[in-house]
């Protein structure tokens, strides 16, 4: 079956600028997570979503970052005034069962 | 919070030959353990996990084992192929909460 997608795969902002990354999680997954990985390192937990409840965000890094998934499906990632340091990989997960969760295949950011 | 160490940070082997990695943690209240494999330009794959009633996990040629007390879990890999050249990554969750900590990842090479 489908895995979880994410749009688009690669994004270049100008410092300042707004950006929306999409996600669409396996069918019928209730869990759905979003993840930060910068070169060279492991993924750093950013929120949680359980259907359309954000039950955890203390991973964001700032205020600008923001995270919705009003229909408890797609859910989009936002970050507001971007900066050089929000350059990275951002990483979609979603969970049907407590533990196991597939990602996606990430969009990468740059911020020039 | 959990904190995972991983080690080592890099790994060359022969065709063939077996790889271990280690991983340890912090917090004892952590219950899953999975293993994700990352190939360049893709997101994390699970590759094989462990949850805490088990002390070893085997799939093929991979295999995972973990020791509560010392906190600690590797992964093993026998009959290594150059396909299996990634940088893998372990992680934990605590009990009844399934957000993940990575460790810094292990590049494996694998030689023909």
């Amino acid at each position: 079956g489908a895995g979880v997608s994410q749009s688009p795969r690669y994004k270049v902002a100008k410092r300042g600028q707004d950006v929306a990354l999409r996600c669409d999680p396996i069918s019928g997954h209730v869990s759905l997570f979003w993840y930060q990985q910068a070169l060279g390192q492991g993924p750093e937990f950013l929120t949680y979503f359980q259907n359309e409840a954000q039950l955890d965000k203390s991973g964001l890094p700032s205020d600008r970052f923001f995270a919705e998934r009003p229909e408890g499906s797609v859910s989009t990632l936002k970050i507001q005034r971007t900066q050089q340091e929000d350059s990275a990989v951002y990483l979609c997960a979603s969970s049907g069962r407590m533990y196991e969760q597939y990602f996606g295949p990430g969009t990468r950011l740059t911020v020039t | 919070g959990e904190n995972v160490e991983q080690h080592p940070s890099t790994l060359s082997v022969q065709e063939g030959d077996s790889a271990v990695i280690k991983c340890t943690y912090s917090d004892s209240a952590s219950n899953y353990f999975p293993w994700y494999k990352q190939e360049l330009g893709k997101g994390p794959q699970l590759i094989i996990d462990i949850r805490s009633n088990v002390g070893e996990k085997k799939d093929q040629r991979i295999a995972v084992t973990l020791n509560k007390t010392a906190k600690h879990f590797s992964l093993h890999i026998t009959e290594t192929q150059p396909e299996d050249s990634a940088v893998y990554f372990c992680a934990a969750s605590p009990s009844g909460y399934s957000t993940l900590t990575f460790g810094k990842g292990t590049m494996l090479l694998v030689s023909p």
